[in-house]
């Protein structure tokens, strides 16, 4: 069973800062790297999919990066706004496990006006 | 932009009772998924589904659930006999199987309460 686990669990920001989270899982076997943006009462909605060590991925203001040696991705917001405010969830996608997603825990970021 | 889309939006059920939650994926994609999320805890997969059968399922999907492609456009997800534990948010997903890494399309969740 992987273990996917994700940092921090909430975090409170203002408008304009810039933030980021942590999400790890195991190295070995590793297919793909998903990132998604759940907002409650709506789908989750993907962000990012990768899958090469040292991918870089960005749309808008946010951006994510991939290790898959030392088995970490990071995801960057810039300039933080209140709709940005979600939680951010990271699934790990392995090789001996098809395709079927192993999910973190989520970040849940609260951006103040 | 075609969506995932889920009936009902919150089910209230008693124990013992089965329930069957709906979904309709996007048309064109070829895998569908059920994940859950217990309140407090991590999405959890449950059971994918491919070329009308089962292609992989968890520990959690035991002989009390299953799933059907009843008429090409809905998939469903049926518990026999609900338990309190099988509380959750339950979320289907569809994926179209050509892109290399799969990405899942998700619906907004049933919201499944057993009492």
């Amino acid at each position: 069973i992987l273990n996917v686990e994700q940092s921090p669990q909430s975090l409170h920001v203002q408008e304009g800062d810039s933030t980021n989270f942590t999400c790890s899982f195991p190295s070995s076997n590793f297919y793909a790297l998903h990132w998604y943006r759940w907002e409650t009462a709506k789908s989750p909605e993907a962000l990012f999919v990768m899958t090469l060590n040292g991918d870089e991925k960005k749309k808008g203001r946010i951006s994510a990066t991939l290790n898959t040696k030392e088995g970490y991705s990071y995801l960057y917001i810039k300039g933080s706004q209140p709709e940005d405010s979600a939680t951010y969830l990271c699934a790990s996608m392995n090789n001996n496990a098809g395709n079927m997603l192993t999910f973190g825990g989520g970040t849940r970021l609260m951006v103040k006006p | 932009e075609p969506e995932v889309t889920q009936t009902p939006s919150h089910q209230v059920t008693q124990m013992g009772q089965e329930v069957i939650l709906r979904c309709v994926p996007i048309s064109n994609h070829l895998y569908f998924y059920w994940y859950r999320q217990i309140l407090g805890q991590k999405v959890e997969f449950l059971v994918s589904f491919y070329n009308n059968e089962i292609s992989e399922k968890s520990e959690i999907f035991d002989d009390q659930f299953s799933v059907e492609r009843p008429d090409g456009s809905n998939f469903t997800l049926k518990i026999r006999s609900t338990k309190l534990e099988d509380s959750a948010m339950y979320f289907c997903a569809s994926t179209d199987g050509a892109a290399t890494v799969y990405e899942q399309y998700f619906g907004p969740g049933t919201r499944l309460t057993v009492t």
